[in-house]
This record gives structure tokens, sequence and C-alpha cells, in this order.
């Protein structure tokens, strides 16, 4: 089947602009990860959705950041006013269950740019 | 496209011995760099180590060294004195050089018995 998508491929703001950037998981995939990639650096975690439990949003740098996901579906990350430093790559995964443990599939990510 | 294959979904060694993950990709480019991530329960990912492509000699960090072979496309990660804080997943990835978009194997999990 599919593999996850994500939405916009890239995106480009002004600075204190909202942007919504969507990730869609495999289907049945319980758990979804949100990753940021600054160039050159690795990846940052910074939110995990299992089912239906809170999410783990200890990853989160600041509270600007926010995401959802209903159910076990599409997933949201939403960042407010945003910043220049915010200017990265999004990367979206999805696996069955377990978290971590279990294979994570990435998206192709969304790259943002603040001016 | 670009893709990276990592052919052993989950692999287990004894501490202190030594262990190889195996990573193969596919590319037309020239000059892209390859890494080795390692995601711990904390989930946050790890580069453990990274090669660029236009260098032949293999990149190493302490316990970790790589072996990459760029005509074959394979870039394989070795684990020396394995140690019980190495159980993590590990990921494979590639970029290309002018590109920052990084495309990720599918892991290996990697258990230490103690």
């Amino acid at each position: 089947g599919a593999g996850v998508s994500q939405s916009p491929s890239n995106k480009v703001t002004e600075k204190g602009k909202d942007v919504e950037l969507r990730c869609d998981p495999i289907s049945g995939h319980t758990a979804l990860y949100w990753y940021r990639q600054r160039l050159g650096q690795g990846l940052e975690f910074l939110i995990y959705f299992q089912g239906n439990s809170a999410p783990d949003k200890s990853g989160l740098p600041s509270d600007r950041f926010s995401a959802e996901r209903t159910g076990e579906s599409v997933s949201t990350l939403t960042i407010q006013r945003t910043q220049q430093e915010d200017s990265a790559v999004y990367l979206c995964a999805s696996s069955w269950t377990s978290g971590y443990l279990d294979t994570q599939y990435f998206g192709p990510g969304t790259r943002l740019t603040v001016l | 496209a670009q893709t990276v294959t990592q052919s052993q979904p989950e692999m287990s060694v004894q501490e202190a011995e030594t262990v190889t993950l195996s990573c193969t990709y596919d590319t037309s480019e020239s000059d892209y760099y390859l890494f080795w991530y390692k995601q711990p329960p904390s989930r946050q990912m790890i580069l453990v180590i990274r090669q660029e492509a236009y260098k032949q000699q293999n990149a190493t960090e302490n316990r970790f060294s790589v072996n990459f072979q760029k005509a074959a496309k394979s870039f394989s990660l070795k684990i020396s004195d394995s140690q019980l804080g190495d159980a993590a997943m590990y990921f494979c990835a590639y970029i290309e050089g002018r590109d920052d978009k990084i495309i990720f194997g599918k892991g290996t999990r990697l258990h230490i018995l103690p």
C-alpha cells in the first residue's frame, strides 16, 4: 500500500505567521512520530503518538509548537508565530505498534523556510 | 529514486563482541553523504557516524566504524566491544550533496546480550 505522505513538500512563510504541516501515516499504524532536521544536523524528536494514549510531547522545543492526531489517522503539526530558526525539514514517521521498537516508515518530509 | 535498504530487521550480539549492520543504497548521484543514526528509548535520533561519498577512507568514531564500498553501494556499520548501552534501533540514511532531505532505511533493532 501507500507509504507515509506529508504535505506540503515545501513551505515558505514569513516570520510571525502560523503554519500547519500534515502527515498521513500508513493505514493501520498506531504510532506516529514527528522529527525536525535542521540543515547539517541530525534529527530531533518532537512528539510521539501511540494509539489513543496521551502523546509524548517531551521533544517540542517551545509552546509555539503543537500537534494533533485524530485517532490513528492524520496528524497535523502546527507552528505558531514562526521564527527563522524554525526553518528545517520536518519528518513524520509511523509504525505498527510499540513505539521505537517497531520499524518506522518515514515520509518524504516538509521543507519549511521562514523568511 | 534513491533508496536505502537495511536487510536485517533485528540482530543480537553478546556483550563485548563485534557486530556488523548492513546497509545498501541505490543512487545515480556521485555527490552524497551516508549516515548511521541510533535511536534509543528516548526516541532522539543520535548521529553515530557520517561518510562523505568522495572520501575513500572509511569513517571511524571510537568503537564505531564503517565499511564503505562505493562501487557496490554498500555502507555497513561495525560496532566493536559491544556495550549494553548500544542496544537501540539503528538507521542507515542517505542525503544528496545538493539536497537537505534525508532518506532513511527501515532500521535494524540491535539487542545486546549480557
